[in-house]
């Protein structure tokens, strides 16, 4: 069963309006954590941010929030003012009991000038 | 401070060919994952490991060999080389258990099979 859902191929955003990008998961493990990379064009893997499964408040990270809604297992990325800069692929990833990892499919995410 | 390094950065194989992916880091990092990226798709996890001497395999560890004697080094073997193995090989790192989640990429390995 897929364990990470991005149902968002691709996504455009006009510069400084904000943009969500949509993540699902599937995990019947009540310790687990939620994370987003940034894939630019040159392929490298960023961290972006990070959501445990217990934390109570939504994670940010300066233009980077995670929009964490436990029943629905969701875990949003919204990128604020967005730059031309945040052009790239985007992975919403899982990390599951006894260190397995799972990464969605990615969003392709163009920011119009 | 160099980071993660991986080499070789691309490669051809023959079917049935074998080689091996090297990975260091260079943060004293206890945790490395190996990843492999097939196009349009995320990564999945084919083997990691926890400290020298300790590995654990992932999602999908068939058709591949790590080992880890050294907490810098975490090379990954390639035996009898498939076309199904054409991919984009990363090699991550990670500090302790408490934040395995802040992984460090090497630039990756671009591989084909063929």
């Amino acid at each position: 069963a897929q364990k990470i859902t991005q149902t968002q191929p691709g996504m455009f955003v006009q510069e400084k309006e904000a943009v969500t990008l949509d993540c699902t998961y599937d995990t019947s493990d009540p310790s687990y954590g939620l994370f987003w990379y940034k894939q630019p064009s040159s392929g490298e893997m960023i961290f972006l941010i990070y959501q445990g499964s217990y934390d109570q408040q939504n994670a940010t990270e300066g233009r980077y929030s995670l929009n964490f809604q436990k029943a629905r297992k969701s875990a949003n990325l919204v990128i604020s003012a967005s730059q031309l800069g945040d052009s790239a692929m985007y992975f919403c990833a899982m990390r599951a009991v006894g260190n397995q990892f799972y990464f969605g499919t990615g969003t392709s995410l163009t920011v119009i000038p | 401070n160099a980071g993660v390094t991986q080499t070789p950065k691309f490669r051809i194989l023959k079917i049935g060919q074998s080689m091996t992916l090297q990975c260091t880091q260079d943060m004293n990092h206890n945790y490395m994952y190996w990843y492999r990226q097939d196009p349009g798709m995320g990564l999945k996890l084919i083997y990691y490991s926890v400290g020298a001497g300790i590995t654990d395999k992932g999602e999908v560890p068939n058709g591949y060999n790590v080992s880890r004697s050294t907490t810098e080094d975490f090379p990954l073997r390639l035996e009898l080389a498939a076309p199904s193995q054409t991919s984009v090989y990363f090699c991550a790192s990670s500090y302790g258990a408490h934040r395995t989640y802040e992984q460090y990429f090497g630039p990756g390995t671009r591989l084909t099979v063929t």
